[in-house]
Parts: C-alpha cells; structure tokens; sequence
C-alpha cells in the first residue's frame, strides 16, 4: 500500500497568514491520482484541490496545490476563519487508495 | 442537484453483520463510480471499495474477506455489507461518488453514518 505522511499534523495560525501542508507518498504517484480534502467537525470531508492543482468546484482561489512523483503540497495563500478544519491527502493510484493522517488547522 | 444519503443501524453486536444502504439522487449509477470510506478513531479514513459503473467490484484487502458492495440501479441505491464486525469496526461510514476521469477523487459525499458496535 502507498503510505502518504502529511506534515504537519497541526497548524496554529494566524488569520491572513499563509500556510502549507506537505504529503509525501511512499512510492511515486502520477499527479493526476493525489487529491486534498476539508473536513470540519461533524461534517463528511469536502474536495478541495483534485489531481494535484484543480480546485473543486466553488473552492476559493486562496487554496492551491502543487507537486509531482511522492512529494505534494497544499497551500492557503491567506487563512481565512472558515478554513479551520482537518486538511487531508489522499490517493487514487493504486489499490488500497490511501489516506494521510491529517493536519489539523487552527487559528491563534 | 446531486445528492447522497446513508442509511443504517445505529448500534451493531460484535460478530454481527452491518448493512448499510446509500441512495442517491441528482446522477445515474451507471455512469459512476460509487466509493465507500469509512473513519475510525483507530486508523483514521480508510477506504473500502468501490463497485464501477458496470456493476463490478473492487475491495481494500484489508477487509476483502468480509466486505460486499451491491446496488440496485432501479432504486439508486448502493449497498454495503461486512461481516464479522468487531468493536475496532465503530466508525463513520461514508458514500461518496467517484469523479471519475480516472483519478480516484471523490467529489460528492454523503453525511455519513455512525456505527457503534458493542455488545
């Protein structure tokens, strides 16, 4: 199975900063296959950025992906209230489609 | 508008079987993929299987052994059914559809359903 290890696993920030969360995969994944979900509390997980760097639809420009072979990022130019929430990456390459661990978002 | 809703007990016994039902709405099941993830405090989301367009099925060997995916494309409902549970089996249980174009997003979910098994 492809293990995704997200880092980090909590973020403590300040409204209007810039934030970037890291998913490496344990083996090489096409760009097409890694995705990046929200999910805040009591809610199922929302796509956010698919194949790498496409926003979902209705997602806001200040949310962005990038990356390529087993090292991806997702960036949030300027952290909004509403983005409090667990960020996750996932994988649709290969069978098990795995899941990262999280990153937990929260503002100071 | 697209729309996925899960549907199932609440509280199972240990050993027991779980049937969980999701219906939809807003798109056909014969042009979908349909995923099934379920969330556990233990390992956090896991994916399950999916059961293609056609009708035919792809299971995470982690549960392969006990799990089954079903549909019914008159009713536009897809099915899950697991075996043997176990109390690590509490959870969350998603649908999501597939957004297709091969990449193994899902881009529609459903709200979920809580699974407490415990005797």
């Amino acid at each position: 199975a492809i293990v995704l290890n997200q880092s980090p696993s909590s973020i403590i920030a300040s409204q209007g900063e810039k934030v970037t969360i890291t998913c490496r995969a344990s083996s090489s994944i096409s760009s097409n296959y890694l995705h990046w979900y929200q999910q805040k509390p009591g809610a199922f997980p929302k796509l956010v950025i698919y194949s790498t760097s496409y926003r979902a639809s209705g997602v806001p420009s200040r949310f962005s992906g990038s990356g390529s072979g087993t090292s991806y990022s997702f960036t949030i130019s300027r952290v909004e209230a509403e983005d409090v929430a667990t960020y996750y990456c996932q994988q649709g390459s290969s069978n098990p489609y795995t899941f990262g661990a999280g990153t937990k978002l929260e503002l100071k | 508008q697209v729309q996925l809703k899960e549907t199932g007990p609440g509280l199972v016994q240990p050993t027991q079987t779980l049937s969980i039902t999701c219906t939809v709405s807003g798109f056909s099941l014969t042009s979908y993929y349909m995923q099934w993830v379920r969330q556990t405090p233990g390992k956090g989301l896991e994916w399950m299987g999916f059961i293609r367009s056609g009708g035919s099925t792809e299971y995470n060997s982690e549960f392969k052994s006990r799990l089954s995916i079903s549909r019914d494309t008159s009713k536009n409902q897809v099915f899950l059914k697991m075996n043997s549970l176990k109390t690590e089996d509490t959870g969350v249980y998603y649908c999501a559809r597939d957004q297709g174009y091969y990449s193994g997003a899902f881009d529609y979910w459903g709200q979920g359903v809580m699974v407490t098994v415990s005797s």
